[in-house]
């Protein structure tokens, strides 16, 4: 079935740092990639997302890239900030009707001042 | 203020007594999906609707069921909740499920433990 892998399910830098995550997926249909954040007691938010015809977006200090012949995807995060912890999850909706996104399993990203 | 929200936000019950979690947005968003979130699993979809009376299974249906009477409303029922039903549990809804315009808004969650 569709799959979405998250790597690491945990990473820290120092702050002004990079950090990088990456997501493989399954299903080669899949044609929108969102990546949301989660601060601690609150709901996933989207950050950036990213469709199957365009390779890089960038929005400031964040970057997603897609590799569609990989079948993987990449967020990066440059000059970080201790505002930047937070647990973040992949995404990726397949071709189906259904709209649903499957989601990485999510990783907690520690900023150290 | 454009939001979904959840109640209640914290919930601990007893096995087999049915409860509901509410979800509302106020967006006039077609979408609406729940979601529980556990530890090393992400979010994994457990119902979903794309419109009034329009209902479908996500990936872990079992032990739950929804209804979709309004727009804004989509609550989650757990007719005889298990422990195995302990988890956070996500609301979230979108315009609709088209390309461009799915881009999903999720409640604050609501953390529930059956003991």
């Amino acid at each position: 079935g569709e799959n979405v892998e998250q790597h690491p399910s945990t990473l820290s830098v120092q702050e002004g740092d990079s950090a990088v995550i990456k997501c493989t997926y399954s299903d080669s249909a899949s044609n929108y990639f969102p990546w949301y954040k989660q601060e601690l007691g609150k709901g996933p938010q989207l950050i950036i997302d990213i469709r199957s015809n365009v390779g890089e977006k960038k929005d400031q200090r964040i970057a997603v890239t897609l590799n569609k012949t990989a079948k993987h995807f990449s967020l990066h995060i440059t000059e970080t900030q201790p505002e930047d912890s937070a647990v973040y999850f992949c995404a990726a909706k397949g071709s189906s009707n259904t709209g649903k996104l499957i989601f990485g399993q999510g990783t907690t990203l520690q900023v150290k001042p | 203020e454009a939001q979904v929200t959840q109640n209640p936000r914290y919930l601990i019950t007893v096995t087999g007594k049915k409860l509901t979690v509410t979800c509302s947005q106020n967006m006039n968003h077609e979408y609406m999906s729940w979601y529980r979130q556990d530890p090393g699993l992400g979010l994994r979809q457990i119902y979903y609707s794309m419109n009034v009376e329009v209902t479908d299974k996500g990936d872990v249906p079992e032990g739950y069921k929804v209804s979709r009477k309004e727009k804004r409303n989509f609550p989650l029922i757990l007719e005889s909740p298990s422990p195995n039903q302990t988890s956070l549990y996500f609301c979230a809804s979108s315009l609709s499920r088209r390309p461009g315009n799915n881009e999903q808004f999720f409640g604050p969650g609501t953390r529930l433990t059956v003991l």
